[in-house]
């Protein structure tokens, strides 16, 4: 079984400003890694994914994330956020060799821009 | 818009009742997936069908089921419905079914009851 922890469930950043969000994750057997966005009254937008080769994925809208297999941890970092980033972030894995896709989310991290 | 289509946005009922929830997946995705998000549990994964055939099952009660049907929508049949399942029933689909596929969400279905 996996399991997930975000955590900042609340993180109030500049407009301008770096913002670095924290999971990590716990799991028996090799895992894939997500970063999904939830804007207001929408569904998930996967930013990026953590599958195999450099430890450092870019993604969508200007977000990275690093994978630390050593420390169980993929954090995701904006060194410039926007107004429009305010949203909910999801880290999530799924267990590779599983006959199934089974995402397991961690609680997620509110990102609030301020101007 | 991801192309996966969910109806109704919307759903108020009362308790002891049955709802019935339709996903349309992306054209050519052979893979559903049902989650759902509520204040209390967060995001759960329900269940996975991949071609019409239960691929994965998570924390799913079992007064939930689901179905993938040949045109490949899927229900969420929800019955003897309480408070606590309230909360917002996302869909998703993919590709084929393996972990390295990309699940496409859904805008949800809210689920209120009252």
């Amino acid at each position: 079984a996996q399991s997930v922890t975000q955590l900042d469930s609340q993180v109030p950043v500049f407009e301008e400003a770096p913002v670095e969000l924290r999971c990590n994750y716990s799991s028996s057997v090799s895992v894939y890694l997500f970063w999904y966005v939830q804007y207001p009254n929408q569904g998930l937008q996967l930013l990026l994914k953590y599958l195999s080769g450099s430890t450092l994925v870019k993604g969508i809208n200007g977000f990275e994330a690093e994978f630390n297999k050593s420390q169980t941890s993929f954090h995701l970092r904006k060194p410039s956020v926007h107004i429009s980033d305010t949203a909910e972030y999801f880290c999530a894995v799924t267990a590779i060799k599983a006959a199934g896709n089974k995402l397991t989310f961690g609680g997620g991290t509110r990102v609030l821009v301020k101007p | 818009d991801s192309g996966v289509t969910q109806t109704p946005k919307h759903l108020i009922t009362a308790t002891g009742q049955r709802v019935t929830l339709r996903c349309s997946p992306r054209s050519g995705d052979l893979s559903v997936y049902w989650y759902q998000q509520s204040l209390d549990q967060g995001l759960q994964f329900l269940i996975q069908y991949y071609n019409g055939e239960e691929r994965a099952k998570g924390n799913i009660l079992e007064r939930f089921s689901a179905q993938q049907f040949p045109d490949l929508h899927s229900e969420l049949n929800l019955s003897s419905l309480e408070l606590g399942d309230s909360a917002l029933y996302f869909c998703a689909s993919s590709t084929l079914a393996g972990s390295y596929n990309e699940q496409f969400f859904g805008p949800g279905t809210r689920l209120t009851v009252l």
